[in-house]
């Protein structure tokens, strides 16, 4: 399976731990995407990279949240001393950015249930 | 401010029937849009997009149509069939190279009856 990759699939926690989710995007897709998605939404805009650059965050990305994409390739999603808040589906996508017309692919991402 | 909503949250069809889901968005400067689907327990799943300066665009069993005069976009499925039952969303894009920050709408739901 060559789509986007996330681990855990998920994740339970309780209230104040940290927690890091991974995203692996489709190998030559230069960009990637952080969405939350919480029951019954749709998901919603956090970061995103062009290579390993951070180029644009979401006032909903607190300070608590901080992601990183080391090497333009695997990207990392942490979360420090979770709220109850936090619980979502979080979604990691990819595109090849050549042209206008680029969609994102999505992972099946990593559920977060915060206790 | 400006988002991208839904018309109806839930359509039932009946299987082999054609279906279709309306988008509606208020940012006028909108100029990319993405119809999603998306299945329990998955990511969304690309379907079709259109750019602004097109009014049509048709894919397998798919045609998206956008009108911006009334800023309204729909997807239209083709003999639908139990596959295609899912959470289906609009999004909406402004940014010179697409993509950049997708709008999501809520979604709606379509249920295709056997």
């Amino acid at each position: 399976d060559t789509g986007v990759s996330q681990d855990p699939r998920h994740k339970i926690t309780k209230r104040g731990q940290n927690v890091t989710f991974r995203c692996d995007p489709i190998s030559e897709h230069n960009r990637l995407y952080w969405y939350r998605q919480t029951l019954g939404q749709g998901p919603e805009f956090l970061t995103y990279f062009q290579n390993e650059a951070q180029l644009e965050k979401s006032r909903l990305l607190s300070d608590r949240f901080s992601a990183e994409r080391p090497k333009g390739s695997f990207s990392t999603l942490e979360i420090q001393r979770t709220e109850q808040g936090d619980s979502a589906m979080y979604l990691c996508a990819s595109s090849l950015v050549r042209g206008f017309n680029s969609p994102l692919h999505f992972g099946n991402g990593t559920r977060l249930t915060v206790t | 401010g400006e988002s991208v909503g839904l018309h109806l949250p839930t359509l039932s069809v009946q299987e082999g029937d054609n279906s279709i889901i309306n988008c509606a968005y208020s940012n006028s400067a909108s100029d990319y849009f993405i119809w999603y689907k998306q299945e329990s327990g998955k990511g969304p799943q690309f379907i079709i997009d259109i750019r602004s300066n097109m009014d049509k665009r048709q894919g397998q069993r798919v045609t998206v149509l956008l009108n911006k005069t009334v800023k309204h976009l729909s997807l239209q499925i083709a003999a639908t069939q139990p596959g295609d039952s899912a959470v289906y969303f609009c999004a909406e894009n402004v940014g010179n190279f697409g993509n950049e920050k997708l709008t999501f709408g809520t979604g709606t739901r379509l249920t295709i009856i056997p």
